[in-house]
């Protein structure tokens, strides 16, 4: 199975800052099939990036994916205020199965 | 547009067999090339993708969870369904259905959840 750690856990940032969040993978995935999703508090995830760098429908363009291999990476350019939330990066390129990270939670400093 | 809907009980007993239902609206199940699948998340904690199901009743499920798993589809009743069982206190969770645009994609739509509790 692909261990997917997320760092940090926590990031405390102010609005319109810059977010870098990072996801290494215990071993290679395609860059085709990582995504990340955003959730907010009695919500379901919702889906943000696929395939490491596209967004999704109705994503704005501060959102941006990028990385290959073990390390990805998603970044929020300047962060609003609906932008608070717990972010994860899912691999699902995997033939035994398919995972997700533990998180990252972007909170207002 | 599509719109997924998770029904079940809230509450198991362990050791029993979990039954959920999630109903496809706004859409076909058997239409375009999706898949749909089961994921779980823990008061507090991670996702964790249980398996998914194509329109046709093929099948790929999590390793860690195959044992006590199964995902069945009604394409007449435009739903699918999960079935877990040997139930025990870890397995308390939010369960959602969704649905991946490909083989091997992202899930792009999702159910709001159901929490499932098992407690005697």
């Amino acid at each position: 199975e692909i261990v997917l750690t997320q760092s940090p856990g926590t990031l405390s940032l102010s609005p319109g800052e810059r977010a870098t969040l990072s996801c290494r993978a215990s071993q290679s995935v395609s860059s085709s099939y990582v995504a990340w999703y955003q959730q907010k508090p009695g919500q379901a995830p919702r889906l943000l990036i696929d395939g490491a760098f596209s967004r999704a429908t109705g994503i704005p363009d501060r959102f941006s994916g990028s990385g290959s291999g073990t390390d990805f990476t998603l970044t929020i350019s300047r962060l609003e205020p609906e932008d608070f939330a717990v972010y994860y990066c899912h691999q699902y390129g995997s033939s035994s199965s398919w995972t997700f990270g533990q998180g990252t939670k972007v909170e207002i400093k | 547009q599509v719109q997924l809907q998770e029904s079940g009980p809230g509450l198991v007993k362990p050791s029993q067999t979990l039954s959920l239902t999630c109903t496809v609206s706004g859409g076909s199940i058997s239409s375009g090339d999706y898949y749909w699948s089961w994921i779980r998340q823990p008061p507090g904690k991670g996702l964790e993708w249980i398996g998914y199901i194509y329109y046709s009743g093929s099948t790929y499920y999590n390793l860690s969870l195959k044992s006590r798993v199964t995902i069945s589809v009604d394409t007449s009743k435009n739903q699918f369904s999960l079935k877990l069982s040997s139930l025990t206190a870890a397995d308390t969770a939010v369960y959602y259905c969704a649905r991946g645009d490909g083989e091997r994609s992202a899930f792009d739509i999702w159910g709001q959840g159901t929490m499932v509790t098992v407690s005697s």
